[in-house]
């Protein structure tokens, strides 16, 4: 079974500010992807990064981007000049390459100051 | 078009009752996903259908949890004597094919509250 850790329950940034949100996972699988979602207060889960985990290059879109390190089942988030739109949850998420299951972080609550 | 729709955005029901909660996916997605979220904690698995079928439903907790899709595009997970442990935002997700490279598209959920 796959297990994903967030150990940041809450952090907090200054708008325009660097953020970097840590996740560690447990697999034996090596096909796989990880993802982070966000998720503000109305609920919806939104998609914000994924990573293939045979590839070597981060993942990045846009202010977001990732660091994989496969070795050591680390996939941080950092967050580039940081809005308030980007206060919400943000929940680090696992997936075997073709399986339907997706196995969450607790998540990460993530307050922008202005 | 429009996204993964669910209803009842909130039920209240009390403890041994019956409940429906439906789901709406976005038109022309196969796979269809049932999570359970308690507060404070990340989305847990429940079932996830392929078209009609269960394709996985490792994740229902006993044998009061019943999902169905019938003609492979709604669904509704069902709930029988609930429990106030049951209390939780029920979270259904599509894709459309059902793999890791098909981005999940999540509906706004239902807070399911069992008195």
């Amino acid at each position: 079974a796959q297990t994903v850790t967030q150990s940041q329950p809450e952090m907090s940034v200054q708008e325009a500010e660097t953020v970097t949100l840590s996740c560690t996972y447990d697999t034996s699988e090596n096909n796989y992807y990880l993802f982070w979602y966000k998720q503000p207060p109305s609920r919806q889960m939104i998609l914000v990064i994924r990573q293939e985990a045979y590839k070597q290059q981060n993942a990045t879109e846009n202010r977001f981007s990732v660091n994989f390190q496969k070795a050591a089942k680390s996939f941080s988030l950092k967050i580039s000049d940081s809005q308030l739109g980007d206060t919400a949850m943000y929940f680090c998420a696992f997936m075997k390459q073709d399986a339907g299951k997706s196995t969450f972080g607790d998540g990460t609550t993530l307050t922008v100051k202005p | 078009g429009a996204g993964v729709s669910q209803t009842p955005s909130n039920k209240v029901t009390e403890k041994g009752k019956y409940v429906e909660l439906r789901c709406d996916p976005i038109s022309g997605h196969t796979a269809l996903y049932w999570y359970r979220q308690s507060l404070g904690q990340g989305p847990e698995f429940l079932i996830y259908f392929q078209g009609t079928g269960a394709a996985d439903d490792s994740g229902l907790p006993n044998d009061r949890f019943f999902a169905v899709r019938p003609e492979g595009s709604v669904s509704t997970l069902k709930i029988q004597r609930t429990e106030r442990g049951d209390s939780a935002v029920y979270l259904c997700a599509s894709s459309f094919l059902g793999r890791a490279d098909s981005p999940l598209h999540f509906g706004n959920g239902t807070r399911l509250t069992v008195t």
